[in-house]
């Protein structure tokens, strides 16, 4: 079984600091890690992806996600928030699930991120 | 513009009635996963199909079913539809012909509004 957890539900950062929204996960495999981002009334749009290989990962936007196996943890960050980054972040654990072409996703329950001009 | 398109995006019904929702996955992704998000309860994976069978099952209620076609599309139908249906529906497409991972991408959704 594997599980996530958004350590937090809302974060706040004034425009231009840097943002870390924090994820840590359980799985009895190896996972596939991902961030997705939504805006308010849209979909879900992929940030970037682990897939056991680099364990940094840069994604779109800016925002990178450093892949730890020691401490269970994907944590997204970006160097400076710009108003545009306010959404909601997704963090989301997949494992192969009973035969090819079939993968499990867990999803976190999300964090809000919130922008101050 | 993902490559995975639903349709229709915004969808008003009474209670009682029945809907379909249609997805067309990504040029290429063999399988599609049906998920519901709700203000209450998050994202909630519901089906999922690949290559036309059924491979994996949710919180998918039993009025609710859905069916992948030949060509790859896939259909959600929501029946007796109640108020607390009211939701936004996405769907999701992974795998291309090869079996590779390719990572999942998320259409646009479908949100369902029951009055």
């Amino acid at each position: 079984a594997q599980s996530v957890t958004q350590l937090d539900s809302h974060v706040s950062v004034s425009e231009g600091t840097p943002v870390l929204l924090r994820c840590n996960y359980s799985s009895s495999y190896s996972p596939s890690l991902f961030w997705y981002v939504q805006h308010p009334n849209k979909g879900l749009q992929l940030l970037l992806k682990y897939t056991s290989a680099a364990t940094l990962v840069k994604g779109i936007n800016g925002f990178e996600a450093e892949f730890k196996k020691s401490e269970t943890s994907f944590h997204l960050t970006k160097p400076s928030a710009h108003m545009s980054d306010a959404a909601e972040y997704f963090c989301v654990v997949s494992v192969p699930y009973s035969g090819a072409g079939s993968y499990q996703l867990t999803f976190g329950k999300g964090t809000k991120l919130s922008v101050i001009p | 513009d993902s490559g995975v398109t639903q349709t229709p995006k915004h969808l008003i019904t009474a209670t009682g009635q029945r809907v379909t929702l249609r997805c067309s996955p990504r040029s290429g992704d063999l399988s599609v996963y049906w998920y519901q998000q709700s203000l209450d309860q998050g994202l909630q994976f519901l089906i999922q199909y690949y290559n036309g069978e059924e491979r994996a099952k949710g919180n998918i209620l039993e009025r609710f079913s859905a069916q992948q076609f030949p060509d790859l599309h896939s259909e959600l139908n929501l029946s007796s539809l109640e108020l607390g249906d009211s939701a936004l529906y996405f769907c999701a497409s992974s795998v291309d012909k090869e079996g590779r991972f390719v990572g999942y991408t998320f259409g646009s959704g479908t949100r369902l509004t029951v009055v």
